[in-house]
């Protein structure tokens, strides 16, 4: 299994602005996969998109995928305090059962 | 209806004891997983277990040991209590097929040895 690699470690930005955080990985995948974390809880999965996709929806979030560069990116829109959480990208090569999750961007939305 | 669940949700217990964390998922899932998050928030996977049957076993201590009744549950035994076990530790399920799908977490158990 590889691990992704979040960047930034930590972003603030204001209540309705967007937030851009992205992730690099290191060898081929089947699929990518996007999970948040809110303080003392446990990850929840966000996006999952798959290595022949180049963009994938959900609400407010948007994610790219650009496996040529191995690397993928997680666009929040008109964010809001709620989303104030740690967000993890996991990469997931073809065959494998198991993630493995890199430190997360650290992201705090201000009212 | 809790997807994954754990129980206890805190744990504090002294060096040298022994004790367990139970899981469960009624999902349906095949695959089972413990993960271990440390102070620094860093998510570490220890084991995994699809249809009971032991697929991943990181470099973890043999005091850890994992027990799977059936493809519900997944139950995490800790001998010998140290302070560096001290952790949040999660379990999680998905269910598997050409590479990893999505997991799903249950709300974790923060341990603290004394």
């Amino acid at each position: 299994s590889q691990q992704g690699e979040e960047d930034p470690q930590a972003l603030s930005i204001q209540e309705g602005e967007n937030a851009t955080m992205n992730c690099s990985y290191k060898t081929s995948i089947n699929n990518l996969q996007w999970y948040r974390q809110n303080s003392g809880r446990g990850l929840v999965h966000l996006i999952l998109i798959r290595s022949n996709e180049r963009e994938k929806h959900s609400g407010r979030l948007r994610v790219t995928l650009d496996t040529s560069k191995k690397s993928s990116s997680l666009l929040i829109t008109a964010s809001r305090a709620a989303d104030t959480a740690s967000y993890f990208c996991a990469p997931a090569g073809a065959g494998s059962y198991q993630l493995t999750f890199g430190k997360g961007t650290k992201l705090s939305v201000i009212p | 209806d809790t997807a994954v669940s754990q129980t206890p949700k805190y744990l504090v217990t002294q060096m040298g004891n022994d004790k367990s964390i139970k899981c469960e998922q009624n999902l349906g899932h095949d695959t089972m997983y413990w993960y271990k998050q440390d102070s620094k928030k860093f998510l570490k996977i220890m084991f995994s277990y699809n249809n009971k049957e032991l697929i991943i076993n990181e470099t973890v201590p043999n005091r850890f040991s994992p027990k799977s009744p059936d493809k519900a549950h997944l139950n995490l035994h800790i001998n010998s209590l140290e302070l560096g076990d001290s952790a949040v530790y999660f379990c999680a399920s998905s269910q598997v097929g050409q590479g990893a799908y999505e997991q799903y977490f249950g709300p974790g158990t923060r341990l603290t040895v004394t």
